[in-house]
């Protein structure tokens, strides 16, 4: 069975620019989740889906930060402009019962902002 | 405060020992509580479940408390490859929110 893909793997960009990450989930995941783990921490939620519509988004920085999931199935995570604070790896992860269930997570994209 | 609070560690013990640490959830409406895995440089992976009556996998035990909302998880006759930080993990009721804690280092040591 395929797993969570993400890409790209690492990111290099200058402050201000923009940047774009894309996750496919596991087919038949309902939930897809975007998280920011900054090093040292744990893996803090930025926005979760269920199907296509945004579930929690609480923390997400709306000034600079978007998401979409278009039918439900890819998704893609976007920084405008970005700052040197956004340097963090990006992990998606996806599950079959939102949340009651096991999560699995792709392998991240690094994000590092100079 | 945090949802999700874990002792940060690192613990650091030599092979063949016993390790246990703990993890507190702030929103009593959680449901569900999982310890992940997650290796240096890794995407987190499950480790186990945690079930309302205390559930064992091998080498590793796992505790709920819901009165007092915490979790543990306890390894025993430790290895090197148990080397890892450990994410403590709720899920919300409503809405199936996933809060995970900062980890807990454990580095086993020959």
């Amino acid at each position: 069975e395929a797993g969570v893909a993400q890409s790209p793997r690492y990111k290099i960009i200058e402050k201000r620019q923009s940047v774009a990450f894309w996750c496919n989930p596991i087919s038949g995941h309902a939930t897809l989740y975007w998280y920011q783990q900054i090093l040292g921490q744990g893996p803090k939620l930025l926005i979760q889906f269920q199907n296509n519509g945004v579930v929690d988004d609480s923390q997400l920085p709306k000034d600079r930060f978007s998401a979409e999931r278009l039918k439900g199935v890819d998704s893609t995570l976007k920084i405008q402009p970005a700052k040197l604070e956004d340097s963090a790896v990006y992990l998606c992860a996806s599950s079959l019962v939102g949340g009651g269930g096991e999560a699995f997570f792709g392998q991240g994209t690094r994000l590092t902002v100079v | 405060r945090k949802e999700v609070e874990q002792d940060p560690g690192p613990f650091n013990v030599p092979e063949g020992a016993t390790v246990a640490f703990n993890c507190t959830y702030s929103n009593s409406a959680s449901q569900s509580f999982f310890w992940y895995r997650q290796d240096c440089r890794k995407e987190p992976k499950l480790l186990m479940s945690v079930y309302s009556s205390g559930n064992e996998d091998g080498r590793f035990t796992a505790q709920l408390n819901r009165a007092s909302q915490y979790i543990s998880l306890l390894i025993r006759d430790s290895k090197l490859s148990d080397s890892a930080t450990y994410l403590c993990v709720v899920n919300r009721s409503n809405d199936y929110k996933l809060s995970f804690g900062a980890g807990t280092t454990v580095t086993v040591r020959a």
